[in-house]
């Protein structure tokens, strides 16, 4: 078993859909890091939290520590959300473990 | 702007030859990581460094060196004796700004074992 692990593995919606990617882990962590990469290749962090809740623009990211898991919502989807989001649990020593990542696609 | 550079970003190598990947970043970020990232599967980290001249190994060392002369660079070597090295690379930097660990990515480079 992975020590973090993300659901769905594909994920498929139209446009103007409210998207929900879950992240649960199994490793005592300081922060869990919410990444996207585009098919080009290149990750860009959208958001570390520790605890509560964050938001900008229309994603928002949770974080329930007794349970060991996150979730990332995306509202209004559209197209250009379309790329893989990948969660991220940072460690002691600044350490990342990552799960496999969601391939999100919204249609038109 | 300030970011992390990765060079180059398309590899083709032949087996048996070493090669090596730039990371350079004008973040003065103190700790630099490069992981690999396969098909299917999520990062795994090859070799992190948090201050310059020193780095430690991270969960897939084997076949890859790095050196960390520069705070900026953190070039990564992979050598023949990587059994399979056709794989994206990632290089990362971050520091803790406010007790946040702030985590910045480069493009990647992707490498081509012929």
């Amino acid at each position: 078993k992975n020590e973090v692990e993300q659901s769905p593995q594909n994920l498929t919606a139209q446009e103007g859909e409210f998207i929900t990617i879950n992240c649960s882990y199994s490793v005592g962590i300081s922060a869990l890091h919410w990444l996207q990469q585009h098919p080009g290749g290149g990750i860009v962090s959208l958001f570390m939290l520790s605890s509560g809740k964050k938001k900008h623009g229309r994603l928002i990211a949770t974080i329930n520590i007794q349970e060991k898991h996150s979730s990332l919502h995306i509202t209004a989807s559209h197209p250009r959300d379309s790329a893989v989001y990948i969660c991220a649990a940072e460690t002691s020593g600044s350490r990342l473990t990552f799960g496999e990542g969601t391939q999100l696609t919204v249609n038109p | 702007d300030g970011g992390i550079t990765q060079s180059p970003k398309y590899l083709f190598r032949k087996e048996g030859q070493n090669v090596t990947l730039s990371c350079e970043q004008n973040l003065n970020h103190d700790a630099m990581y490069w992981y690999r990232q396969d098909p299917g599967q999520g990062l795994r980290l090859i070799y992190y460094s948090q201050i310059v001249n020193d780095f430690q190994k991270g969960d897939i060392a084997e076949g890859y060196s790095v050196s960390r002369e520069k705070k900026e660079s953190f070039p990564l070597t992979v050598t023949s004796a990587q059994k399979n090295p056709t794989a994206f690379y990632l290089c990362a930097s971050s520091n803790v700004i406010s007790g946040a660990n702030v985590l910045t990515f480069g493009a990647g480079s992707r490498l081509t074992v012929l």
